[in-house]
């Protein structure tokens, strides 16, 4: 079953405008953390965000802030001030539980286009 | 500080041939991972470290085999490789406390 799903495969922003990637998750653990990925086209993986479920306040770094919302089971990634080096792919991720692996699921991506 | 490394960067194989890609990190993390990412896809877990020594599979195992036989150095093998092990090969890396995996530059793997 899958765990991670971002259902926008691809979204376009106008540069300087505000952009929301979706993200649902399915998970039957009390503790997991949701992760959000940048892939640039030269294909390395950046980390831009983490969201703990036991955080009460949402997770900010910078221009990223990620919207959660527990109850629903979304963690989506809100990019303010859109800038052109924003275009690439994004990938949400969860880590289940607090023990074992600790390895990470991903969804299949939304590509974010930044237009000038 | 290199973070995580990967070697090599791309690779041509033909079908029946064996390689290994060798990820080393030099931030003492205990956790290693193997992914594979297929186009269109999200990044799918190989193999997976909890320590030296210690090996374990993940979703996408068969056909790949792993190695820690040092704390910085996570070995991946492909014995017989087949058009269908064509991707790009991630490895990460993270502390047991912490949250974040820091991910190498990754591998692209073509199999004819």
């Amino acid at each position: 079953a899958q765990k991670i799903t971002q259902t926008q495969p691809g979204m376009f922003v106008q540069e300087k405008e505000a952009v929301t990637l979706d993200c649902t998750y399915d998970t039957s653990d009390q503790s997991y953390g949701l992760f959000w990925y940048k892939q640039p086209s030269s294909g390395e993986m950046i980390f831009l965000i983490y969201q703990g479920s036991y955080d009460e306040q949402n997770a900010t770094e910078g221009r990223y802030s990620l919207n959660f919302q527990k109850a629903r089971k979304s963690a989506n990634l809100v990019i303010s001030a859109s800038q052109l080096g924003d275009s690439a792919m994004y990938f949400c991720a969860m880590r289940e539980g607090d023990t074992g692996r600790r390895a990470l699921t991903f969804g299949s991506g939304t590509r974010l286009q930044v237009q000038p | 500080n290199a973070g995580v490394t990967q070697t090599p960067k791309f690779r041509v194989l033909k079908t029946g041939q064996s390689m290994t890609l060798l990820c080393a990190q030099d931030m003492n993390h205990e956790y290693m991972y193997w992914y594979r990412q297929d186009p269109g896809m999200g990044l799918r877990l190989i193999h997976y470290s909890v320590g030296e020594g210690t090996t374990a599979k993940g979703e996408v195992p068969d056909g790949y085999n792993v190695s820690r036989l040092k704390k910085q150095n996570f070995l991946l093998g492909l014995e017989s490789a087949a058009p269908s092990q064509t991707s790009v090969y991630f490895c990460a890396s993270s502390y047991f406390q912490r949250k974040t995996q820091y991910f190498g530059p990754g591998t692209r793997l073509l199999v004819l």
